[in-house]
């Protein structure tokens, strides 16, 4: 069975500095990987997604996560943070034909 | 835009009570999800629908149940509610077999257990 694994249960930060958010994964098969975002009081919002082609995927918001198919590893990085960027991260791992499986999250927390 | 509608926010009940989570989506996806999301754990899976009156159990239906009667609705029961099912409880919903689309979350039911 595939899992995801979110090293950082929370990840403190000042705003304007660079963070990164951990994620790893067991496949060793072709796999989906997304990036999910949940402010506060609010349900998940897709945040970027891989699927195939240029490794590296961007968002709207400045983030980006990079697929490292050798470490298994789907890291979600911004180079300047900002408060509104406070919230928890969730990575998950396509299971196919329907499902995710999703990592236990990552709160951000940007202070000023 | 998708929408997936919770119906409500939050919920107090006590004990032994026939608990109802509705959730409604509008964009005409087969699938339908519901989870439970813990501090520390995540998101873990209850229950999934593929299709009307289809079900499939997910990770933790122990003392869960679900109906889907209509393509739009798909319901959560707790049939008699303990404290430990005290959780935010968040519904989803996908189009069939298209795993590289995102599942779209409603904004979730806190749900005490008192």
């Amino acid at each position: 069975a595939q899992s995801v694994t979110q090293l950082d249960s929370q990840v403190p930060v000042f705003e304007e500095a660079p963070v990164e958010l951990r994620c790893n994964y067991s496949s060793s098969v072709s796999v989906y990987l997304f990036w999910y975002v949940q402010y506060p009081n609010q349900g998940l919002q897709l945040l970027l997604k891989y699927l195939s082609g240029s490794t590296l995927v961007e968002s709207i918001n400045g983030f980006e996560a990079e697929f490292n198919k050798s470490q298994t590893s789907f890291h979600l990085r911004k180079p300047s943070v900002h408060i509104s960027d406070t919230a928890e991260y969730f990575c998950a791992v396509s299971d196919p034909p329907d499902k995710l499986i999703f990592g236990t999250g990552t709160r951000l927390q940007v202070f000023p | 835009d998708v929408k997936v509608t919770q119906s409500s926010r939050y919920l107090v009940k006590r004990t032994g009570e026939k608990v109802f989570l509705e959730c409604v989506q509008d964009m005409d996806h087969e699938n339908m999800f519901w989870y439970r999301q813990d501090p520390g754990l995540g998101l873990r899976l209850i229950y999934f629908s593929y299709d009307v009156k289809m079900k499939e159990k997910g990770d933790i239906p122990e003392g869960y149940s679900v109906s889907r009667e209509k393509k739009e609705r798909f319901s959560l029961i707790l049939e008699s509610a303990s404290t430990n099912q005290t959780s935010m409880y968040l519904c989803a919903s996908s189009f069939l077999g298209a795993t590289d689309q995102p599942q779209h979350f409603g904004d979730g039911t806190r749900l005490s257990i008192l």
